[in-house]
């Protein structure tokens, strides 16, 4: 069967401090990985999305970074965070041939 | 651009009630609509999905009714029970498959 991990779980980090965030997936080969962000309260929003390893695509521009050194890990980096880079971090990933996404746990993320 | 839109924000349901959740799109070239179930401090999960080629899918007390022709579906829970509280995104995707277009989600409470 399929796992995905997402670590850390919580992380609280200085405003201008960098970020590193890490996902893998087990039990699959050459998944699709996808990075969301959820604000309190609000919905997901797609930040980057990978086809296959250093293939990145970015759907908003902002702030963060994304790369995939290896098939089934995915990481979200930032060099300097801003206060509006707090929010639940969510990594997905999905079959090449179906369309479910099976989402981690997550990793709650506090700027200061 | 909201691509699919949700509604209720909000939900509030007595134990044993009927909860009703309903999205609508544009996008015709959508063809799968799934409904993740979120719980506080956990990521999405699939629900259930549907395809625009049958009007209602049912497994256990969840159903999802599809309308093709008014572009709506809609996540029905039966005999809604305290532990169906939760937050409930719709979906849908099209033939690209990469992307899930997500509702911003409904905050189910279910009252004993």
């Amino acid at each position: 069967s399929q796992t995905i991990h997402q670590w850390p779980a919580t992380l609280v980090q200085p405003v201008g401090s960098p970020l590193s965030l890490e996902c893998t997936v087990e039990g699959t080969s050459n998944p699709n990985l996808y990075w969301y962000r959820q604000a309190a309260g609000r919905g997901l929003q797609l930040l980057f999305y990978s086809v296959g390893i250093g293939q990145i695509s970015s759907e908003v521009p902002q702030n963060l970074s994304a790369s995939r050194p290896q098939d089934r890990q995915f990481i979200l980096s930032s060099k300097k965070l801003l206060l509006s880079d707090s929010g639940f971090y969510l990594c997905a990933w999905r079959r090449l041939t179906r369309e479910t996404q099976y989402f981690g746990p997550g990793t709650r993320l506090l700027v200061l | 651009q909201q691509q699919v839109k949700q509604s209720p924000q909000s939900l509030i349901v007595q134990k044993g009630g009927i909860s009703i959740i309903n999205c609508a799109y544009e996008n015709t070239a959508f063809d799968y609509f799934p409904w993740y179930q979120q719980f506080p401090g956990k990521g999405p999960a699939l629900l259930i999905a549907i395809r625009p080629d049958v009007s209602e899918k049912k497994e256990g007390r969840f159903t999802i009714s599809f309308n093709k022709s008014a572009k709506q579906f809609s996540l029905h829970i039966m005999d809604s029970q305290p532990g169906d509280s939760a937050t409930y995104f719709c979906a849908a995707s099209g033939n690209s498959g990469y992307a899930l277009n997500f509702g911003k989600g409904t905050s189910l409470l279910v009252t004993p």
